[in-house]
């Protein structure tokens, strides 16, 4: 059965600061790969998602993932963090009839 | 905005007793999933919905039932609440089914159980 590891449950940066939320996945076929993002008392939102054309996918508010096959890694990167990108970031793998959601990771930012 | 209302959005109960969870859509989707979500677990995916009275079991289905009579409208019951189901429950909707596209979610109804 596919599977996702985010690395750690929580990560703080500075305001400006890189973020970088890290995401590991198995899966037995060529994987259909999510980013989400929850914001207090919400529902999850689509950051952006990996669907088998370009490996490096851009999103919404400056964020963007690298697929690396050899890897097996959808790492979601934002080369400035905001106050506003304090939330928590769901790494999602499908293959196509099952999808399963990493534990999350809890963004924090300091002023 | 997919159009997605999820009703109670707060409750609490005693457990034995029973719980509907009501999601409602106002875009006739065929797609329609009941996720709960647990510190340290993520979302897991409890029944989903393929079109009206067509539903099947998803990883974490036991304890829950599920019914869809009308396409706007996807019920998730707990026939009798245990403690090991408070939790947040989302629900969601997908324009392609597959999981190959975007799950659009609703705000959440969280149930506690004492």
């Amino acid at each position: 059965a596919q599977s996702v590891t985010q690395l750690g449950s929580h990560v703080s940066v500075s305001e400006g600061a890189l973020v970088l939320l890290r995401c590991n996945y198995s899966s037995s076929v060529p994987p259909y790969l999510f980013w989400y993002v929850q914001y207090p008392n919400q529902g999850l939102q689509l950051l952006l998602k990996y669907t088998s054309a370009a490996t490096l996918v851009k999103g919404i508010n400056g964020f963007e993932a690298e697929f690396k096959k050899s890897e097996t890694s959808f790492h979601l990167t934002k080369p400035s963090a905001h106050m506003s990108d304090a939330a928590e970031y769901f790494c999602a793998v499908s293959d196509r009839d099952d999808m399963r959601f990493g534990a999350g990771t809890r963004l924090t930012v300091k002023p | 905005d997919a159009g997605i209302t999820q009703s109670p959005r707060h409750k609490v109960t005693e457990t034995g007793t029973p719980v509907t969870l009501r999601c409602h859509q106002t875009e006739n989707h065929r797609y329609m999933y009941w996720y709960r979500q647990d510190p340290g677990h993520g979302l897991r995916l409890i029944h989903y919905s393929y079109g009206v009275k067509d539903t099947d079991k998803g990883e974490v289905s036991d304890g829950y039932s599920v019914s869809r009579s009308k396409t706007e409208d996807f019920l998730l019951t707990l026939e009798s609440a245990t403690s090991s189901q408070t939790s947040v429950y989302f629900c969601a909707i997908s324009f392609t089914g597959q999981y190959t596209g975007e799950l659009f979610f609703g705000e959440g109804s969280r149930l506690t159980v004492l």
